[in-house]
């Protein structure tokens, strides 16, 4: 069983939908990031978090440290959103274990 | 442009070849990381290096060769290679501070097929 489980694996959403993509994890972590990966594999990190909620533009990524629980949110979906997003922990041991990621397909 | 630069973006090589894969971070940054990914696979962390000290080898195979000369160089030793070890090879950099690591820039990576 990984340490990280991501769900759904893949999801297709009408453009301009509220899309949620979530993350359990089953270590004790110092952080939490999400990266989104395009096709053509370049992996850019959207948030790193350890506690609460970020935001940035369209983007919202929480976590529920007693839960072992992160979600990443889009609001206003676009196109330009589909991609591969991938929930990473650092455990308290600085070590890195990673989910298999979500395919996202935002259709126009 | 993320600062972190990857070459070659592709590669291809027979099982008894000689290889480089060349990472450089333009960003200041102390730790640097090499990660291997498959498909259908997650992400694997290969080797990590703190100020070019190597502080993680996650049981890599010794065909893979690792050397940091610098905090903004990393090098990926490939020598003969197995099919299986087709994949994207992921460069990355961060900074590591009192609270441990911070967030990580990634490369574009290398597209290596074995042969």
């Amino acid at each position: 069983k990984n340490e990280v489980e991501q769900s759904p694996q893949n999801l297709t959403a009408q453009e301009g939908e509220f899309i949620t993509i979530n993350c359990s994890y089953s270590v004790g972590i110092s952080a939490l990031h999400w990266l989104q990966q395009h096709p053509g594999g370049g992996i850019v990190s959207l948030f790193m978090l350890s506690s609460g909620k970020k935001k940035h533009g369209r983007l919202i990524a929480t976590i529920n440290i007693q839960e072992k629980h992160s979600s990443l949110h889009i609001t206003a979906s676009h196109p330009r959103d589909s991609a591969v997003y991938i929930c990473a922990v650092l455990n308290t041991g600085n070590q890195f274990y990673f989910g298999t990621g979500t395919s996202l397909t935002v259709i126009p | 442009e993320t600062g972190v630069t990857q070459t070659p973006r592709h590669l291809v090589m027979g099982m008894t070849n000689k290889k480089s894969l060349k990472c450089e971070q333009h960003l200041g940054h102390n730790a640097m990381y090499w990660y291997k990914q498959s498909a259908k696979k997650p992400l694997e962390l290969m080797f990590v290096y703190n100020f070019k000290e190597q502080t993680e080898n996650n049981s890599v195979p010794s065909r893979f060769s690792p050397e940091c000369p610098n905090s903004s160089h990393l090098f990926l030793h490939l020598h003969t290679l197995q099919p299986e070890d087709s994949a994207l090879y992921l460069c990355a950099s961060s900074l590591l501070g009192p609270a441990g690591y911070n967030e990580q820039f990634f490369g574009p990576g290398t597209r290596l097929t074995v042969l």
